[in-house]
């Protein structure tokens, strides 16, 4: 059973520019939820998708999307990014169905510097 | 709104003394509570769940809905015990998980 993997490990980017995250679930899981989690601060959910709708979404603007495709990988895309995007970006994966609170296995983050 | 308060940044406990990491939340109704844990370049990982009412590693946590509390208890500190931990709440099964800002629990030797 492999766990769950985020790519890129770091990434810099300037404001204004637009940047894709990606996750690869653990095997068999069809749920997938992103959080934001700045220095200092919990993690703080994005929003959630399950098998590749939307499911659920914290108070984050519309130029934060996301996708999931049918081998349940994901992508978080953020647009016009702004120097407070600056975070560790986690994503986590569950076999839960709809249930956001079923356990869920991190990945390691992707850090996001916008300059 | 929902929030969760965990009032000490860094917590620094002898080896052999108890341990209790403080939890409070706000939610009117009943929510679901959890604890996370982030070990030392390790990824983050459920601890325990109140609905489960389980020992985790000797941590246990009680839910105080008179106190609105969820706090992490261990009788005896152990040094892989230092780590990260952040309380969570959720509104319902199928709702999002609020996040506290986390303590830093310090096991000295």
């Amino acid at each position: 059973e492999t766990g769950v993997t985020q790519s890129p490990t770091h990434l810099i980017k300037t404001r204004g520019q637009q940047v894709t995250l990606r996750c690869s679930s653990q095997s068999g899981h069809n749920t997938v939820s992103w959080y934001q989690q700045a220095l200092g601060q919990g993690p703080q959910f994005i929003f959630q998708y399950y098998r590749e709708e939307e499911n659920g979404r914290g108070n984050f603007p519309p130029r934060f999307s996301g996708l999931q495709f049918p081998n349940y990988s994901s992508e978080l895309n953020v647009n016009a990014l702004e120097l407070d995007d600056s975070a560790l970006y986690l994503c986590a994966s569950s076999c839960g169905g709809r249930a956001s609170t079923d356990t869920q296995y991190f990945g390691p983050g992707t850090r996001l510097t916008v300059l | 709104a929902q929030r969760v308060t965990q009032p000490e940044k860094l917590l620094s406990v002898f080896k052999g003394a108890p341990v209790e990491l403080k939890c409070n939340y706000s939610y009117s109704g009943s929510p679901e509570l959890f604890w996370y844990v982030q070990y030392s370049r390790q990824r983050l990982q459920l601890l325990l769940r109140h609905i489960s009412r389980e020992s985790i590693k000797g941590f246990t946590a009680d839910l105080n809905k008179g106190e609105t509390s969820f706090h992490l208890k261990k009788p005896f500190a152990q040094e892989e015990d230092s780590a990260m931990y952040y309380c969570a709440l959720s509104r319902n099964r199928d709702d999002k998980i609020i996040f506290g800002k986390g303590t830093r629990l310090h096991i000295l030797p």
